[in-house]
């Protein structure tokens, strides 16, 4: 069953520490994306990458690091420089080129920072 | 940095009344999403535009995408409480080798049955 899954679903975090997020997909898409929503709010781009071992910040990368080592994984890091990490982060694939670009999204990660 | 803005933030109707969302970008786009957010729930793909002036249905839901294709809008004929959610435009950007999709705020729908 073909698909983008983000894990955990649920994650407490104590200030200071770093924390990564897991992001996966078995679509074969070169494309994928991290953002961050917060309630009652839009998504912002955090970090997107187009092919493996190669990323781009988005308009909130501050705070926050990527790898993209193997085309399925895109992990976010967290880190302790991110003033203000609660939130809900979403986690996208496409394909890139010409022809249908739709994101797929996994089902999100909602980290709470205490 | 590019940037899309989406209006209005929120629209409360009454069920069976019609609804609609502007989308603008500050820069051209090869193309323009849709995606609709139940609550508690990820952005689901409505549909991709990519023509300049195109229109597209959905059943009760009309996209079109502007001549300079920098402005989009979303319109629902006769919402339904199933419509209920907030409803993203995400462009991306005219620039070689770019696969950035940049969302705006959303519109959050809600409906009085």
């Amino acid at each position: 069953d073909g698909g983008i899954t983000q894990s955990p679903k649920y994650l407490f975090r104590k200030e200071g520490q770093n924390v990564t997020l897991s992001c996966e997909q078995n679509l074969n898409h070169d494309a994928m994306y991290w953002y961050r929503q917060d309630p009652g709010q839009g998504l912002r781009l955090i970090y997107y990458s187009q092919i493996v071992n190669d990323f781009q910040k988005g308009d909130i990368a501050e705070g926050y690091s990527v790898s993209r080592e193997k085309k399925e994984s895109f992990p976010l890091t967290v880190t302790s420089a991110q003033k203000n990490p609660t939130a809900f982060y979403l986690c996208a694939s496409s394909i890139v080129g010409r022809g249908n670009t739709e994101a797929f999204f996994g089902q999100g990660t909602r980290l709470t920072v205490v | 940095g590019q940037q899309v803005m989406q209006i209005p933030q929120y629209q409360h109707v009454q069920e069976g009344e019609d609804f609609t969302t502007y989308c603008n970008s500050s820069t051209t786009l090869s193309n323009i999403q849709w995606y609709k957010q139940r609550p508690g729930g990820h952005p689901v793909f409505l549909i991709q535009l990519v023509k300049s002036g195109e229109v597209k249905k959905q059943k009760r839901l009309t996209f079109q995408f502007g001549e300079a294709k920098k402005n989009s809008s979303l319109h629902i004929t006769a919402t339904q409480t199933t419509d209920v959610g907030t409803y993203f435009c995400a462009g991306q950007p005219v620039r070689q080798g770019a696969q950035k999709l940049v969302f705006g705020q959303g519109t959050r729908l809600t409906i009085n049955p």
